[in-house]
């Protein structure tokens, strides 16, 4: 069965800062890939996902992810990252043209000021 | 595009009792799914509640536990069945396949935050 890791449960950064979540999956076939967010008190959101084409897939609020196949990697990165990106975030695979959606650990970010 | 409604939005129960929670989106969909969110843990998935059948659940979730009804293609209840303090979560339903929204991406309701006494 797929898995889904995400090496980082909680990181804390000052504003500004850049981040990186690692997110890595066990699955050979076709994949889709998705970073959802989940602020304080407010429910699951989407920031980005990849089905195909490019591997560099641009989100909202300035997130962006890269797929590498052959790491089995689809990292979300952010450049400067503000008070407001406090949030737990949540790496998620579909695989082989499923619907099931297998979901990370999870990483708590904290920013702060 | 869709907006996905739960009710209750929290409860805390007796153990022994059983709970219905309801999803009602605002536009017809495609697929409707239930997950759990257990305290410091990752979201499962218990089952893809199919409209007008039986709901198709993954392994380590049955029927029995909870009961999935799908009426329509905008609503759906999950029943949490003779609760023990092991159920106490957060149990989330998502929708794919909406209007606006295309098709593959999953968008999730608020939660309900269940808490078995």
């Amino acid at each position: 069965a797929q898995s889904v890791s995400q090496h980082n449960h909680h990181v804390i950064l000052s504003e500004a800062a850049s981040l990186e979540l690692g997110c890595n999956y066990s699955y050979g076939g076709t994949v889709n890939l998705f970073w959802y967010v989940q602020y304080p008190g407010q429910h699951l959101q989407l920031l980005l996902k990849y089905f195909s084409g490019d591997p560099l897939v641009k989100g909202i609020k300035g997130f962006e992810a890269e797929f590498i196949k052959s790491k089995f990697s689809f990292n979300l990165r952010k450049p400067s990252v503000q008070w407001s990106d406090t949030a737990e975030y949540f790496c998620a695979v579909k695989t082989g043209g499923g619907n099931k959606l297998t979901f990370g650990t999870g990483t708590q970010l904290k920013v702060e000021l | 595009s869709a907006v996905i409604s739960q009710k209750p939005s929290r409860d805390i129960c007796q153990r022994g009792t059983s709970l219905t929670i309801q999803c009602q989106v605002d536009s017809q969909v495609t697929m409707m799914f239930w997950y759990r969110q257990q305290p410091g843990q990752s979201l499962t998935l218990i089952a893809t509640a199919n409209q007008g059948s039986e709901a198709t659940y993954e392994s380590g979730f049955v029927i029995d536990k909870f009961p999935i009804s799908r009426p329509n293609l905008t609503f759906s209840t999950l029943t949490v069945s003779n609760m023990s303090p092991e159920d106490s979560s957060i149990y989330l339903c998502s929708v794919e396949g909406s209007r606006g929204r295309g098709t593959d991406t999953q968008y999730f309701g608020p939660g309900t935050r269940l808490t078995v006494l």
